[in-house]
C-alpha cells in the first residue's frame, strides 16, 4: 500500500536559518503530493501541494519539489522565522489507487529567536 | 465559507458515558474523515466516507460510530467512553484525491 516516511523530530534552528524536512514515500500509482501545517491549539492546514513529477509547491516562503525519480518531496525554506514554529505533515492522495490520503508521522520544528 | 466546523471544542467525560462530535462542511466534498491525533502517534483514521449513505472504518474504529445522511455532516459517536479514548479527534473533508480541510478539532478528555 501507499506511505509516506518523514524526518523524525524535533528540529530545533535559529531564526533565519535554512530548514530542510525530509520526506520520502510509496505508492502504486501517480499520487498528489502535499505539505500541511499544524500550529499549536489548531488543525491541519494546506501549505503547499505538487500534482505532477517534477511540479515544485510554494507558499509562505517554503517550497517543494515532487521528484519521482527519488519518490520524494522535501520541504524547504531559506530563513526560518519563530513564528513558523509548528508540526509539518507531509502526506499524498493516489486518485487512481485508494482514495484515502496517506499522512507522515509528523515533524515538528521550533525556531528560537 | 465556514469550511469545515467542528462541536464541541472541549469536552470532558466520565467512562462508560456516550456522546456525539459533530463536523459539518459546506464545500459539497464527497470525503469526509474522522482521525484522532495523540502525542507521537501522528493521525489516525478512525471512520471515513465517499458520500452520503456511505461509510467505512479505518485504522482504529472500534469504539466509535458514524452516519452519513447529508452530504454537509458527518457526526462521530462513542457509544460507551474509555480514558483510551482521551484525544484531539479532527475532522476532515475534501474533493476524492483532493488536499484535506481540516476542523480545529475537539479535545476530548475521559475520567
Amino acid at each position: 500500500g501507499d506511505s509516506v516516511t518523514q524526518m523524525e523530530g524535533p528540529v530545533t534552528l535559529s531564526e533565519e536559518a535554512f530548514l530542510t524536512i525530509n520526506c520520502t514515500y510509496t505508492a502504486t500509482g501517480y499520487p498528489s503530493l502535499f505539505w500541511y501545517v499544524q500550529y499549536p491549539g489548531e488543525g491541519l492546514q494546506l501549505l503547499l501541494k505538487a500534482t505532477k513529477a517534477d511540479d515544485k509547491g510554494s507558499n509562505k516562503g517554503f517550497e517543494a519539489t515532487y521528484r519521482k525519480e527519488t519518490t520524494s518531496f522535501h520541504l524547504e525554506k531559506g530563513s526560518v522565522q519563530v513564528s513558523d514554529s509548528a508540526v509539518y505533515f507531509c502526506a499524498l492522495s493516489d486518485p487512481g489507487g485508494s482514495y484515502i490520503p496517506t499522512f507522515g508521522r509528523g515533524t515538528s520544528l521550533i525556531v528560537h529567536p | 465559507n465556514a469550511g469545515v466546523t467542528q462541536t464541541p471544542k472541549f469536552q470532558v467525560l466520565k467512562t462508560g458515558q456516550s456522546m456525539t462530535l459533530q463536523c459539518a462542511q459546506d464545500m459539497n466534498h464527497e470525503y469526509m474523515s474522522w482521525y484522532r491525533q495523540d502525542p507521537g502517534m501522528g493521525l489516525r483514521l478512525i471512520h471515513y466516507s465517499v458520500g452520503a449513505g456511505i461509510t467505512d472504518q479505518g485504522e482504529v474504529p472500534n469504539g466509535y460510530n458514524v452516519s452519513r445522511s447529508t452530504t454537509e455532516d458527518f457526526p462521530l459517536r462513542l457509544l460507551s467512553a474509555a480514558p483510551s479514548q482521551t484525544s484531539v479527534y479532527f475532522c476532515a473533508s475534501s474533493y476524492i484525491g483532493q488536499e484535506q480541510y481540516f476542523g480545529p478539532g475537539t479535545r476530548l478528555t475521559v475520567t
